[in-house]
């Protein structure tokens, strides 16, 4: 199946800096990848769709300009997690469909915010 | 309404159980449907596609039925390494194409 690579795997960082998640389709283009939340015991929430040069698209209650999105090349988007705070702490996964298919999953990130 | 519903969790089984856990969406235009598997603090994994004509992969049996737009899966001879979180998947493409994540049923198998 096609790979998809998300860096870094968990991260701790201060409460009031910024993290930057990078997500990678390793064996394919990816025009559209996807950013999902996932808190303790619930299901991934659809955070944004990430469109390969232009702005991304927000699900409703996300906050653009707290969670920055860019997707620069057709292999790469980065999710930026701006002034983070404690209730930021939470599993990031990014997704892609190759040929708008079946979706791959990078490994996600566990962000913790202290 | 959610746009992907499924059971509510947990399922407690003991080994070689039957377990069928159903699923509805309410975008009468999704296109596809899938069933993931996801192990705690993992990343989902695909286990299987969902057809009108039904899917079957070894003791996994996946159905779809777009009239009533739901979504079954039936698991035969439950496993241990059956215990995760199953998510029903669907994929939406009015508005923009999307996939949206049921959110989930727990599924725990005993010896």
């Amino acid at each position: 199946g096609a790979v998809v690579s998300q860096h870094p795997s968990w991260v701790i960082c201060k409460s009031g800096t910024s993290v930057k998640i990078e997500c990678r389709s390793l064996d394919f283009q990816a025009t559209t990848m996807f950013w999902y939340r996932q808190f303790p015991k619930q299901s991934l929430m659809l955070m944004a769709t990430s469109n390969e040069g232009s702005k991304a698209t927000y699900e409703q209650g996300v906050e653009k300009d707290k969670f920055l999105i860019n997707h620069a090349s057709l292999t790469l988007s980065t999710l930026t997690v701006t002034s983070a705070h404690p209730e930021d702490s939470s599993f990031y996964i990014c997704s892609a469909l190759p040929a708008q298919v079946q979706a791959f999953f990078g490994q996600g990130t566990r962000l913790t915010v202290v | 309404r959610k746009e992907v519903e499924q059971d509510p969790g947990p399922f407690n089984v003991p080994e070689g159980a039957t377990v069928a856990f159903n699923c509805t969406y309410s975008n009468s235009a999704s296109q596809s449907f899938f069933w993931y598997r996801q192990d705690c603090r993992k990343e989902p994994k695909l286990l299987m596609s969902v057809y009108s004509s039904g899917n079957e992969d070894g003791r996994f049996t996946a159905q779809l039925n777009r009239a009533s737009q739901y979504i079954s899966l039936l698991i035969r001879d439950s496993k241990l390494s059956d215990s995760a979180t199953y998510l029903c998947v669907v994929n939406m493409g009015t508005g923009g194409f999307k996939t949206i994540f049921g959110a989930g049923t727990r599924l725990f198998v005993k010896a």
